[in-house]
């Protein structure tokens, strides 16, 4: 069936290093991927989103690569600072209005 | 912009009880869908609507209605309440794009059933 899975479900990291969040899909025919960041108490917020005809999407010291080959989404926060302590959910668009979302990743980060 | 509001915050009911969601974007988003999330899992689709009166369902539709009578407003009915039903429920609302979308949430309602 169609999932979103994450590798990981928290991460440790310490201020200032580079953060790597993990996402295995299963939907072949998803051509849209999100992420979102969700503090505590909070709704999810738009992150960063990339198309299925790229492989390689950058922000704001925010990257998300997409590997289709093996069903694989990363995203990677560069000099990872507190204020980025939150719960990271990556989502896929199957097509048409559904929005399937993964468990999510908490991320910590130790100053 | 306020972008999308949930009202009430926080809500206990008892089991058997009904009660109304509300949810309201002033952004014209013609997309609007109802999640819940519970513990160690994802956001999953209860109901979404594409636009004035229209409406469908989602992965985890049971136990629940909505309606879609103006473009800014998205209730969400709980018809008779269970434990089941406990959980955190955002409501968000997007612009209807050909490739997917990106979806603006509120800040949820945290609803407990006892």
């Amino acid at each position: 069936g169609e999932s979103v899975g994450l590798h990981l479900p928290t991460l440790s990291v310490q201020e200032g290093d580079n953060s790597i969040i993990n996402c295995a899909y299963s939907n072949s025919a998803s051509d849209y991927f999100i992420w979102y960041k969700q503090e505590s108490g909070k709704g999810p917020q738009f992150i960063i989103d990339i198309r299925s005809n790229m492989d390689k999407r950058q922000g704001q010291r925010v990257t998300v690569l997409l590997n289709k080959t093996v069903k694989h989404l990363s995203l990677q926060i560069a000099a990872t600072q507190p204020g980025d302590s939150a719960v990271y959910f990556c989502a896929e668009n199957p097509g048409g209005f559904k929005t399937i979302f993964g468990a999510g990743t908490r991320l910590f980060v130790k100053a | 912009n306020a972008g999308v509001t949930q009202t009430p915050k926080f809500q206990v009911l008892k089991t058997g009880q009904s009660m109304t969601l509300q949810c309201a974007q002033d952004m014209n988003h013609e997309y609007m869908s109802w999640y819940r999330q519970d513990p160690g899992m994802g956001l999953r689709l209860i109901h979404y609507s594409v636009g004035a009166g229209i409406t469908d369902q989602g992965e985890v539709p049971n136990g629940y209605n909505v309606s879609r009578s103006t473009t800014e407003d998205f209730p969400l009915r709980l018809l008779s309440a269970a434990p089941s039903q406990t959980s955190v429920y955002f409501c968000a609302s997007s612009l209807v794009r050909g490739l997917g979308t990106e979806a603006f949430f509120g800040q949820g309602t945290r609803l407990t059933v006892v």
